[in-house]
């Protein structure tokens, strides 16, 4: 146990959609990745949100976006759904500390969210 | 384009046996980090090294960084049925702290 939760487990949608995935972080980190993970590969870096803001993007189109809260936890929005959207979604939480550019501890990773899309 | 290649992409073999999964690139790395993923649940970290020609053991698990910070290796010692799972490795480079995956090595070990 990570102590990193995610909502909802399963999901299924068609294309055109919207979905709205949710992260709960482990207590005291302030910093969430949220990852890709296609049948059989490895995870491909979606963005990662520190103290609310942006912090790095992977290569995924603006139709993927993302939020942090107050609290730290986040929430991954993808519009108009396309069938190679289906994947496993995976957020990570991680303590970042520095005056300067946060400098990421390890992460760990929720259990996913796996998402089909029909 | 995949900046970290793992290899076999596959691995099934009986209990008690050894095994070596590699993970190579052209690039360097600042870091690298070996994960371990089972059905249903995101990766668990194994390990980190981040020194050239760095070795860490874990119980039957030895992890090598490369002298040059491009390739690593994890070796199991006399497998088990609980060793099952994908593997995974990753790493941050000089430019980003962001984590690059490799592309995964599925160990199925059989009692």
């Amino acid at each position: 146990e990570t102590g990193v939760t995610q909502s909802p487990t399963h999901l299924i949608k068609t294309r055109g959609q919207q979905v709205t995935l949710r992260c709960s972080s482990q207590s005291g980190h302030n910093t969430v990745s949220w990852y890709q993970q296609a049948l059989g590969q490895g995870p491909q870096f979606i963005f990662q949100y520190y103290r609310e803001e942006e912090n790095g993007r992977g290569n995924f189109p603006p139709r993927f976006s993302g939020l942090q809260f107050p609290n730290y936890s986040s929430e991954l929005n993808v519009n108009a759904l396309e069938l190679d959207d289906s994947a496993l979604y995976l957020c990570a939480s991680s303590l970042a500390v520095g005056q300067g550019p946060p400098l990421q501890e390890t992460q760990y990773f929720g259990p996913g969210t796996r998402l089909l899309v029909l | 384009t995949q900046l970290l290649e793992q290899s076999p992409q596959f691995l099934s073999i009986q209990e008690g046996e050894n095994l070596t999964v590699y993970c190579n690139s052209s690039s360097v790395f600042s870091s690298l980090q070996w994960y371990r993923q089972e059905p249903g649940e995101g990766p668990v970290l194994l390990v980190t090294v981040v020194t050239g020609g760095e070795v860490k053991k874990l119980k039957r698990l030895t992890f090598q960084f490369g002298d040059a910070r491009k390739d690593s290796s994890l070796h199991i010692t006399a497998a088990q049925p609980g060793d099952t799972g994908l593997y995974l490795c990753a790493g941050t480079t000089y430019n980003t702290d962001k984590l690059i995956f490799g592309t995964g090595t599925r160990l199925q070990v059989f009692p």
